[in-house]
């Protein structure tokens, strides 16, 4: 089955800096990779998806890169801030496995002011 | 806009109880998920469900039992609960098409003593 891997475990920048959380996927049918920010005390929450068929998604501060050849995608948050600060979680899926997401293992981001 | 709601938030029961953990959505998505969050696991899939009548096990089923008789609810019971279930559960939904997100409830701490 599918396995992800995300790397840093933990993450601390400064406030204003940029942060970049790395995830690697083993199943090459993968074509759908999620982001979850998961506040103290909530549920992930979607912040940004991409789909195979392109290779670059951006929404204000935040992108996601995908490259399918490497079978690694990554979060890129720029001008950070103190409210960034959370748990991230990179996912994988693919479209023949009932939209079951494969997790990595999350990132805590930590923004110091 | 209610979305997916989880009860009851917090729970504190005994070893040898019967537990049951609520979950409704009122997006009249077709999947529902159950996971459980520990420290150093990630998020675990317990069950899913593709539609009203129809579940299956995810990586942790053992000592959950679930049920879908209605399309927005997805009970969880723990028939007899052990410490090692003293976790964060959170339940999800997608829709029935490829590729689309989870969105996550807002979990249900529980404690099992």
């Amino acid at each position: 089955g599918e396995n992800v891997e995300q790397h840093p475990s933990t993450l601390s920048v400064q406030e204003g800096d940029s942060a970049v959380i790395k995830c690697t996927y083993s199943d090459s049918a993968s074509n759908y990779f999620p982001w979850y920010k998961q506040e103290l005390g909530k549920g992930p929450q979607l912040i940004i998806d991409i789909r195979s068929n392109v290779g670059e998604k951006k929404d204000q501060r935040i992108a996601v890169t995908l490259n399918k050849t490497a079978k690694h995608f990554s979060l890129h948050i720029t001008e950070t801030q103190p409210e960034d600060s959370a748990v991230y979680f990179c996912a994988a899926s693919t479209s023949n496995a009932g939209n079951m997401l494969t997790f990595g293992g999350g990132t805590r981001l930590m923004v110091k002011p | 806009d209610a979305g997916i709601t989880q009860s009851p938030r917090y729970k504190i029961t005994e070893t040898g109880r019967q537990v049951t953990l609520m979950c409704h959505q009122t997006w009249s998505h077709s999947y529902m998920f159950w996971y459980r969050q520990d420290l150093g696991h990630g998020l675990r899939l317990i069950y899913y469900s593709a539609a009203a009548d129809i579940t299956d096990k995810g990586e942790v089923p053992d000592g959950y039992v679930v049920s879908r008789s209605k399309t927005e609810n997805f009970p969880l019971t723990l028939e007899s609960a052990t410490r090692s279930q003293t976790s964060v559960y959170f339940c999800a939904s997608s829709r029935n098409t490829p590729n689309q997100p989870q969105h996550f409830g807002d979990g249900t701490r529980l404690s099992i003593l």
